[in-house]
């Protein structure tokens, strides 16, 4: 079974504006990351933030944790039409080494 | 350097027929993950090693599934006995340490089972 609920399941917005994505989860995590993945292609790590950071950054990217709503945003800014891809939120279980993705969100970039 | 990689990347089998997937590491992970992704949904986590040993296999659906990795490095998941349901994406992943870090995913091998 899947820990994660992505919100929204699917978001299409134009070139040029942030887009944000939501994930809940529900145990005790020991960090939290965000996968990529291309249509037909692989996953492809985008940033890990640890269950002890509030927020990260790289380069386009800025990720939020809230421990306490056991919450993550990731945004996007000034998006681009490389940027459509499928996005998955996945949790490090405390205790275990697994990741446990949600169903992620569908992001379409408009030119 | 090289990354990890999966093969066959795509399988058809008819159904009851047993089934070994690859997965090669990079080099010098410790860790290797198996996971299944059905169409539209994230990952599903099915087993992973540390070195040659399997230390969780709770996401392995039943004992048609199974999985070794013998010296530490390229790994099979076989299925045996395949059925419909199996037809997913299997993906393999590694990462450099037994513990909490980002895994590098594989492309995936596509199996359908007819």
């Amino acid at each position: 079974s899947q820990q994660g609920e992505e919100d929204p399941q699917a978001l299409s917005i134009q070139e040029g504006e942030n887009a944000t994505m939501n994930c809940s989860y529900k145990t005790s995590i020991n960090n939290l990351q965000w996968y990529r993945q291309n249509s037909g292609r692989g996953l492809v790590h985008l940033i890990l933030i640890r269950s002890n950071e509030r927020e990260k950054h790289s380069g386009r990217l800025r990720v939020t944790l809230d421990t306490s709503k056991k919450s993550s945003s990731l945004l996007i800014t000034a998006s681009r039409a490389a940027d459509t891809a499928s996005y998955f939120c996945a949790t490090g279980i405390q205790g275990a080494q697994k990741l446990v993705f949600g169903q992620g969100t569908r992001l379409t970039i408009n030119p | 350097g090289a990354g990890v990689s999966q093969s066959p990347r795509y399988k058809v089998t008819k159904r009851g027929q047993d089934v070994a997937l690859r997965c090669d590491p990079i080099s010098g992970h410790v860790s290797l993950y198996w996971y299944r992704q059905a169409l539209g949904q994230g990952p599903e986590f099915l087993t992973y090693f540390n070195y040659e040993a399997q230390q969780d296999k709770s996401g392995l659906p039943n004992d048609r599934f199974s999985a070794e990795r013998p010296e530490g490095s390229i790994s099979t998941l076989t299925i045996q006995r395949t059925e419909q349901r199996d037809s997913a994406m299997y993906r393999c992943a590694s990462s450099p340490q037994a513990t909490e870090n980002e895994q590098f995913f594989g492309p995936g091998t596509r199996l359908t089972v007819l």
